[in-house]
């Protein structure tokens, strides 16, 4: 089983719209995460969620809006996308209080925008 | 922060053990390191983690000097399959920090 499962895995699409990638994790871990990797491999922290509450919101424009119905989901919806959007979004989860800093990632979403 | 400097590649040959070296001249008191290994259209997963000294299992061997302003990821014996970029973390996110990865080191094995 997929511990960390996000949908979809290739997405291609239009200026202007609007997507969302959904994240399912079964670990029972209590902290959701999403990340983006540029092309230049950079991997960057999105936003960090504590049991659906938001924690960590770092500067990403307010195109993109996260969402936790419950602490094993994670969606992330983009509005209005724009080409420098394209890149792949990595959903991971984690619990806090065991085993510090281990993340369990995603297998990616690629986006690409044209 | 802190912020971690590694190579930015490395290449070897199967079976020759591989040492990477991150600096991380800011770490803080509460600070662990933590190692990702990243594969070409996968996510990082987790190596391993230390806070001072030594640590080994598996897949790897983590050394951390006294000063804890470096460490050094060792990985015996390479094959083709440890091909991949590895991250150096430092932070902890057990105090609500959020961990940085930085460029990562492109190892490559090669044959």
């Amino acid at each position: 089983d997929t511990a960390v499962s996000q949908t979809p895995k290739y997405l291609v699409t239009q200026m202007g719209n609007d997507k969302s990638i959904k994240c399912e994790q079964n670990l029972g871990h209590d902290t959701m995460y999403w990340y983006k990797q540029d092309s230049k491999k950079f991997l960057k922290i999105m936003f960090s969620y504590n049991n659906k509450e938001l924690i960590i919101n770092e500067t990403v424009p307010n195109r993109f809006s996260p969402k936790s119905p419950d602490k094993a989901h994670l969606n992330l919806h983009i509005n209005s996308l724009e080409l420098g959007d394209s890149a792949v979004y990595f959903c991971a989860s984690s619990q806090l209080g065991v085993r510090r800093n281990t993340i369990y990632f995603g297998e990616g979403s690629w986006l690409t925008v044209v | 922060l802190a912020k971690t400097t590694q190579p930015i590649s490395m290449d070897s040959y199967e079976g020759q053990e591989v040492n990477i070296t991150c600096s991380h001249n800011n770490i803080a008191t509460n600070d662990y390191i933590t190692w990702y290994q990243q594969f070409p259209s996968q996510g990082p997963r987790f190596i391993i983690q230390g806070y001072k000294t030594k640590v080994t299992n598996e897949v790897a061997s983590l050394f951390i000097p006294a000063d804890r302003k470096s460490s050094t990821l060792s990985l015996p014996r390479v094959s083709l399959s440890d091909t991949a970029v590895y991250y150096c973390l430092v932070g902890d996110e057990e105090y609500g920090n959020k961990l940085v990865f930085g460029a990562g080191t492109i190892l490559r094995v090669k044959s």
